[in-house]
């Protein structure tokens, strides 16, 4: 079983429609937690970044952390044509230096929003 | 800064060649990560760099792949002989804005095809 599990989709919306986007994990050391979003033929660029559990919003982005399922979630509100991307969780493990820096990615999830 | 610079972005050869793989990583940044990403793996990470000194080589598939940082600004990714499963996306990221070392940041990767 990986570390961290990702529905790959594709996953199809219309455009203004609410996406949720999803990770579980096993690792319980996780304690940072982020979304990349990747474009077609790009590398991977930071989308959204917490720390521990909680809600995190920027604009129409929410990211939401429960470390007590070991689950992560990220909203998309009033999606848009520009949202269609394969989008990555990543998780990290306590600590600055050595391991902690050390990023695990889920498989990513492909989002497709038509017009 | 330009962020992080790869290069070739795309290469082609032929099974038993040599390829190196280069990256120049954020200025400032101490920490450097090579990754492999496929469609039925996703993103790898193959191994990481702190202050130019290899931390983790764990996800090196076999011998045929070396990595070297001689400097801070200068990373290669060489597979040799290359072999057609070695065909994937490959991405170098750097680490170690002062805000935060979790965050990664990548290039634009190199697409290699082995025939």
């Amino acid at each position: 079983q990986k570390e961290v599990e990702q529905d790959p989709g594709p996953l199809s919306v219309p455009e203004g429609a609410i996406v949720s986007l999803n990770c579980t994990y096993s690792n319980s050391a996780f304690q940072y937690f982020m979304w990349y979003r990747q474009y077609s033929r790009k590398g991977p660029e930071l989308l959204m970044y917490t720390y521990s559990s909680g809600n995190k919003e920027d604009g129409r982005f929410t990211a939401q952390v429960d470390k007590s399922s070991k689950y992560i979630s990220l909203f998309i509100r009033d999606s848009q044509p520009s949202d269609s991307a394969t989008y990555l969780c990543a998780m990290s493990a306590s600590g600055l230096t050595g391991g902690g820096n050390k990023l695990t990615f889920g498989t990513g999830t492909q989002l497709k929003v038509e017009l | 800064d330009a962020g992080v610079i790869q290069s070739p972005r795309h290469e082609v050869t032929e099974m038993g060649q040599e390829v190196t793989l280069r990256c120049k990583p954020i200025s400032g940044h101490d920490y450097l990560f090579w990754y492999r990403q496929t469609m039925m793996r996703g993103l790898e990470l193959l191994i990481y760099f702190n202050n130019n000194v290899p931390i983790d080589d764990s996800g090196m598939p076999e011998d045929r792949f070396s990595a070297k940082m001689p400097n801070a600004s200068f990373s290669t990714l060489k597979i040799q002989p290359s072999e057609p499963r070695d065909s994937a996306v490959y991405f170098c990221a750097s680490s170690g804005d002062r805000r935060s070392k979790n965050i990664q940041y990548f290039g634009a990767g190199t697409r290699l095809s082995v025939l």
